[in-house]
């Protein structure tokens, strides 16, 4: 079945330092891909998607490429804030549309 | 973006007893909802989808009869933990989709935003 490994956390990082996170996935076909941000206190929600090869999403200033050669969708941000501290989840979808969640990456960003 | 609710947001039930957590799409149809299990700091598992009007399907390992499913019209499913036990305490989170697109591209999930049970 898919599966999907994120980098772990917790990232620490400074305002307007460049974010990368990590993502790579196992899937039979061509899975939609997303990721979810969940801020405290609050549920999941969409950040961005990609639904096929060298499509890249984009959100927020957050940007995320389909990659098919090497099954990832490494999530970016040029210029991170404080805001932006959260946990972060990659999911493709599998099969049937469900979504196969990694374990989640808490972002914490420093003034 | 569309709402998902659930309710209560958090319960405290004693060991042995039934406790039912709802979701609710409150602005549009969801013709799928998911539920799922979250431990501390890990990720969401996936229990069960469940379809309007037809029976819940499970995923490998969570025993049907304990967590009881019902999706009995478009904006509600129900999620029963049956004779709860202190293993049974986690976060739950239900999302819920409104269908695929004409290219067979899901629909996004909105997620609720969790019910944290407690069973002492």
């Amino acid at each position: 079945g898919n599966s999907v490994t994120q980098m772990e956390g917790p990232v620490t990082l400074s305002e307007e330092a460049f974010l990368t996170i990590n993502c790579t996935y196992t899937a039979t076909g061509y899975p939609s891909l997303f990721w979810y941000v969940q801020y405290p206190g609050e549920g999941l929600q969409l950040l961005l998607k990609a639904t096929k090869a060298d499509d890249k999403g984009s959100n927020k200033g957050f940007e995320a490429t389909y990659r098919k050669e090497t099954t990832s969708f490494h999530l970016e941000k040029g210029s991170v804030q404080v805001s932006d501290s959260a946990v972060y989840f990659c999911a493709p979808g599998g099969a049937t549309n469900k979504l196969i969640f990694g374990t989640g990456t808490l972002l914490a960003v420093q003034p | 973006g569309a709402v998902v609710s659930q309710h209560p947001s958090w319960v405290i039930c004693k060991s042995g007893t039934s406790v039912k957590i709802e979701c609710r799409s409150l602005d549009f149809q969801a013709t799928t909802m998911f539920w799922y299990r979250q431990f501390p700091k890990q990720s969401l598992m996936l229990m069960a989808t469940s379809n309007e009007g037809s029976k819940a399907t499970y995923e490998q390992g969570v025993e049907k009869d304990k967590f009881l499913i019902n999706h009995a019209s478009l904006t509600l499913s129900t999620l029963t933990v049956t004779s709860a036990h202190p293993e049974d305490s986690s976060f739950y989170i239900c999302s819920a989709r409104g269908g695929v697109d004409t290219s067979g591209s899901p629909y996004e999930q909105y997620f609720g935003p969790g019910t944290r049970l407690t069973v002492t």
